[in-house]
């Protein structure tokens, strides 16, 4: 199995701060990486594909990076809407794998 | 628009069944692989695995092999992804996803709501 190493588990930040959460796979998966956030009591919601490419209606200040096994999520200038888990999950071989979440939170 | 709604929450006894049902709208139903995720508390996101709603083909993640069981009835458009021997580590939220698959990658939506298992003696 792939796993995913997502760094940091939490991170506190403040409104209107660059903010950026990383991914590592351990073997090679190309671009097969989304970008999810997760709301508490929500289901999650896609905010990147394709590693690099923006989900369809989400705000440009998300942004993704990275090929192979290095990745990052970028948000930056931090709404209060943005203070959610995000995972990161890779799609290029089964088992589909999900990174344990990055908990980002208002400082 | 295009909608997941799942089945409500249920509670069970270690030893027992669950089926979760994910009831489809707004789009073609053999057209995208259904996708079953989990995130238990205090844990992450799970992947469970997926049902190729057109053929009936299924692929499921090792660690569920032999308890998880997802099919779909496509006169309904309803995907259902049903656990067996169920244990006190399976409580957790179930979410059905549609897997979309574009020539710059591949996401899951929408999604269900989630459906909460809770599994106590």
């Amino acid at each position: 199995d792939i796993q995913m190493t997502q760094s940091p588990s939490s991170l506190s930040a403040s409104v209107g701060d660059r903010v950026t959460i990383n991914c590592r796979a351990s073997q090679g998966i190309r671009n097969d990486l989304g970008w999810y956030q997760q709301k508490p009591g929500k289901a999650p919601k896609c905010l990147i594909y394709g590693a690099s490419s923006l989900q369809s209606g989400v705000p440009s200040r998300f942004s993704g990076s990275g090929s192979g096994t290095e990745f990052t999520l970028t948000i930056s200038s931090l709404q209060p809407e943005d203070f959610a888990t995000y995972y990161c999950l890779q799609h290029n071989s089964y088992p589909y794998t999900f990174g344990l979440g990055t908990k980002l939170e208002i400082k | 628009q295009v909608q997941l709604l799942q089945s409500g929450a249920e509670v069970k006894k270690p030893g027992a069944s669950v089926k979760v049902s994910c009831k489809t709208s707004g789009y073609t139903f053999t057209a995208y692989y259904m996708n079953w995720v989990r995130l238990a508390p205090g844990q992450g996101l799970e992947w469970m695995g997926w049902i190729n709603p057109k053929s009936g083909g299924t692929n499921y993640a090792q660690k569920f092999q032999g308890r998880v069981t997802m099919t779909s009835d496509t006169s309904i458009g309803t995907a259902y992804m049903e656990l067996s021997s169920l244990r006190s580590d399976d409580t957790a939220v179930y979410y059905c996803a549609r897997e979309v698959v574009a020539p710059a990658g591949d996401w899951f939506d929408p999604w269900g709501q989630g459906t909460l298992v809770t599994v106590s003696s």
